[in-house]
This record gives structure tokens, sequence and C-alpha cells, in this order.
């Protein structure tokens, strides 16, 4: 039972414009949430994180929002830029869990 | 560079076989996480060690076994391996048990069974 989804497997777009990946869960007991950014053979590397508590963490050109009602989460990345094609992970864990549940990834391409 | 090493990188063995893979955390972590990542599916956690004992399970096969030792690093041991076992394995570590931490993750190895 996948109860972390990212709906689009991949996304295009040109650099200096924002990136927008989403990201849903249905786990209402979800209250930690984290994005990885992977290259291929490299392992997923840790971007952004936001805590249930909050609707919106930043660090730099990354952007998380919560929207807890909704059960969704998205990733603003601004501006893109070609370093930021990669697959991006959408990562959750609960209140009674240790493991993270991950999303299926979205893969990101940047156009120069 | 996470801080997070895995050895080997790669991995290639037989049906039947059995292989370890070794993890070690990044300097101070006293957690360790196994991930298997096989062909087009997200990252699936296996199983959490936290200061050398067995915290969380998770679709671990009882074919797989892991280990953390006094030093903290780790080891996932998998036996009688099977075609479907060829798959990226990752290896994280947190600072402490988990609960509402970041996971650090290693490069991960590459295990092919033919």
């Amino acid at each position: 039972d996948q109860q972390v989804k990212q709906n689009s497997p991949s996304l295009s777009v040109q650099e200096g414009r924002i990136s927008i990946l989403n990201c849903d869960y249905t786990n209402s007991m979800f209250d930690y949430f984290l994005w990885y950014k992977k290259y291929p053979a490299e392992g997923p590397t840790f971007l952004i994180s936001i805590s249930s508590i909050k609707d919106k963490n930043e660090d730099g050109r990354f952007t998380v929002f919560l929207n807890k009602s909704a059960k969704h989460l998205s990733l603003h990345i601004v501006p893109s830029q070609p370093g930021d094609s990669a697959v991006y992970f959408c990562a959750a864990s609960a209140l009674d869990d240790y493991k993270l549940s991950f999303g299926a990834g979205t893969t990101v391409t940047v156009r120069a | 560079d996470s801080g997070v090493t895995q050895t080997p990188k790669h991995l290639i063995t037989a049906t039947g076989q059995r292989v370890t893979l070794r993890c070690s955390p990044r300097s101070g972590d006293l957690s360790v996480y196994w991930y298997q990542q096989s062909l087009d599916q997200g990252l699936q956690f296996l199983i959490q060690y936290y200061n050398g004992e067995e915290r969380a399970k998770g679709n671990i096969l009882e074919r797989f076994s892991a280990q953390q030792f006094p030093d903290l690093h780790s080891e996932l041991n998998l036996s009688s391996l099977e075609l479907g076992d060829s798959a990226l394995y990752f290896c994280a570590s947190s600072e402490l048990s988990g609960r509402a931490e970041t996971q650090y993750f290693g490069p991960g190895t590459r295990l092919l069974v033919l």
C-alpha cells in the first residue's frame, strides 16, 4: 500500500523558471516530511524537511509547503538550474514509526 | 558526500549464494537503516538498528538478516539469493532513534543475481 504518492513521474522545466514537485500522502499519522534528490549511481541526498507543526520551510532556492488538511506537500525550486536535473523523492515518517516511507519519485529535467 | 559509506559498490553473484553488504554510518550516528530499491520501485524499508539493537522491521524477507556491531557499523546478510533480489541496497544513518530525524544515505550497493 503506497502511502506516499508522487503522481507525476517526470517534469521538464526551462532553466531559470520555477520547478514545482507535488506529493500526496494518505497516512494521517505522518508528522515529518522530507525531500531527497538522487543522481544516477548515487544515494539519495537530503534536500529539505518540514515538521507537521509548520506549513512552510525555506532553504535557499528550495521551499517546501505542507497542506495538512489536503494531505499534500510540494517542493518549489526557484530558479531551476541544470544541476537540479535528478530524481526527487518525497518521504514521510509517522508518529509511531521510525522508518521513512518514500514516493516513487519524479524525474526533473532542466532545459537550457 | 553524506558521510555514510557502503561496500562493495557492485556485487554480481549466482542464485542460491549468500552475500554480505557493509555500511558505516556517519560519525556519531547511532541508528542505521537498510532500504531496498528494485527496478521501477521506490525505496522500501527493510530494517533499523539503534545502538546495536534491532529497533524496527519492515518488508524484510526471512532469508535476509542484519546486525549492528559495537563500532556501529552494520552488515546486511542476504542468503539463498533469487533473481528477484537483484536491486540497489541503500544504508542510511541518523543521529538518534529516528523519530522525526533526517536520514542520510550512503551511495548504495548494486546487487545483480544471475
